[in-house]
């Protein structure tokens, strides 16, 4: 079964330090990769997306994210965080095979002091 | 894209009643899911809901609990059966939007935030 893993579960930076944010998933067929951002009170928003190509993603408010394929992973990145980051990202895969279920990984809740 | 508008946007409901959620899509969609996010938690699927075949629920959760019905390709409901509190959470439906990359990407509604009193 798909399942997906975020190492850490609260991540506390100051104004302006990196930000990496660590995805694997247990999936060997071909997958779709995305990370979810969810704001204090609000709803999902999808910053970036993998389904093929450049592994290396680029998405909205400056996040990037690798694909590494022999690593399963999909980390999230960041070169200088603001404190409107504080929120909670979710790591997410789907796959064709399985039958586009997309499984969340546990969630990271990243606080960034001001 | 597709639009998703859920309905109710929240409840407060008494326990051992039972709620229906619907979820309408502005787009003919296949594949259509019901996911949960509890407190302070991820989200969770309960069951996947596509036109023309029954529901297929995820581990941990049966249809007695969790009846869903599909009847078209843009419309779904989900229901919560005999609520207790342990059922308060946001539902939150799902379609998947498949682009000409092959990919498929899930958009979700803006979720029902039932709270079991």
């Amino acid at each position: 079964a798909q399942s997906v893993s975020q190492h850490n579960h609260h991540v506390i930076l100051s104004e302006a330090a990196s930000l990496e944010l660590g995805c694997n998933y247990s999936y060997g067929g071909t997958v779709n990769l995305f990370w979810y951002v969810q704001y204090p009170g609000q709803h999902l928003q999808l910053l970036l997306k993998y389904f093929s190509g450049d592994p290396l993603v680029k998405g909205i408010k400056g996040f990037e994210a690798e694909f590494i394929k022999s690593k399963f992973s999909f980390n999230l990145r960041k070169p200088s965080v603001q404190w409107s980051d504080t929120a909670e990202y979710f790591c997410a895969v789907n796959a064709n095979t399985g039958g586009f279920k997309t499984i969340f990984g546990a969630g990271t809740r990243l606080f960034v002091k001001a | 894209s597709a639009v998703i508008s859920q309905k109710p946007s929240r409840d407060i409901c008494q326990r051992g009643t039972s709620l229906t959620i619907q979820c309408q899509v502005d787009s003919q969609v296949t594949m259509m899911f019901w996911y949960r996010q509890q407190p302070g938690q991820s989200l969770t699927l309960i069951a996947t809901a596509n036109q023309g075949s029954e529901a297929t629920y995820e581990s941990g959760f049966v249809i007695d609990k969790f009846p869903i019905s599909r009847p078209n390709l843009t419309f779904s409901t989900l229901t919560v059966s005999n609520m207790s509190p342990e059922d308060s959470s946001i539902y939150l439906c799902s379609v998947l939007w498949q682009g000409r990359s092959g990919g498929g990407e899930a958009f979700f509604g803006q979720g029902t935030r039932l709270t079991v009193v």
